[in-house]
């Protein structure tokens, strides 16, 4: 079983600052299965990036999803209110990251 | 619009069984596969496993293979879960999601709104 690892646990930043998270897999992902979510408290997770790059239908042009192999990145490049939340990466059909809380600084 | 309604919440004991609902609309049910996935208080997403609607082929995460079982009825456009012998630990929120298949990936697109179980004596 594949494990995904994200880091780092929590993010600490200020609005207009950029926000880089890291899902480092055990053995190698295909790009096509790794996708990025947000979940914000009391709301289920909202799919943001699929195919480890591709962003996902409504989702502002500031995320952004890169890697491959064992490594993947979400880059939020400039970070607004509304983006501080949870987020998990996931190989579909297998398990989550343990998640990146980005917190207001 | 395309959506997952999922049942209420359950209140169960130890040793008990829960099955949760979770109805599709917007779109061909039979299309898409179901996932589930649940969350404990505080902490992170916990997939489970999945279903083909249109061929009822599952896969279960090997952490509940054995205690899981999931279903469909096509008709009503409705997937299933029922987890077995349920313990302490089983208390979460509970979410199915749709796998929708893109040109270049494939992920869980659509997500209920969650069905609360607890387990309590």
């Amino acid at each position: 079983e594949i494990v995904l690892t994200q880091s780092p646990g929590t993010l600490s930043l200020s609005p207009g600052e950029r926000a880089t998270l890291s899902c480092r897999a055990s053995q190698s992902v295909s790009s096509s299965y790794l996708a990025w979510y947000q979940q914000k408290p009391g709301q289920a997770p909202r799919l943001l990036i699929y195919g480890a790059s591709s962003r996902a239908t409504g989702i502002p042009d500031r995320f952004s999803g890169s890697g491959s192999g064992t490594d993947f990145t979400l880059t939020i490049s400039r970070l607004e209110p509304e983006d501080f939340a949870v987020y998990y990466c996931q190989q579909y059909g297998s398990s989550f990251g343990g998640g990146t809380k980005v917190e207001i600084k | 619009q395309v959506q997952l309604v999922q049942s209420g919440a359950e209140v169960k004991k130890p040793g008990a069984s829960v099955k949760v609902s979770c109805k599709a609309s917007g779109y061909t049910f039979t299309s898409y596969d179901i996932n589930w996935v649940r969350q404990a208080t505080g902490q992170g997403l916990e997939w489970m496993g999945w279903m083909n609607p249109n061929s009822g082929n599952t896969g279960y995460a090997q952490k509940f293979q054995g205690r899981v079982t999931m279903t469909r009825n096509t008709s009503i456009s409705t997937a299933y879960m029922e987890l077995s012998s349920l313990r302490s630990e089983d208390t979460a929120v509970y979410y199915c999601a749709r796998g929708r298949r893109f040109l270049n990936g494939v992920s869980l697109d659509v997500w209920g709104q969650g069905t609360t179980v607890t387990v309590s004596s």
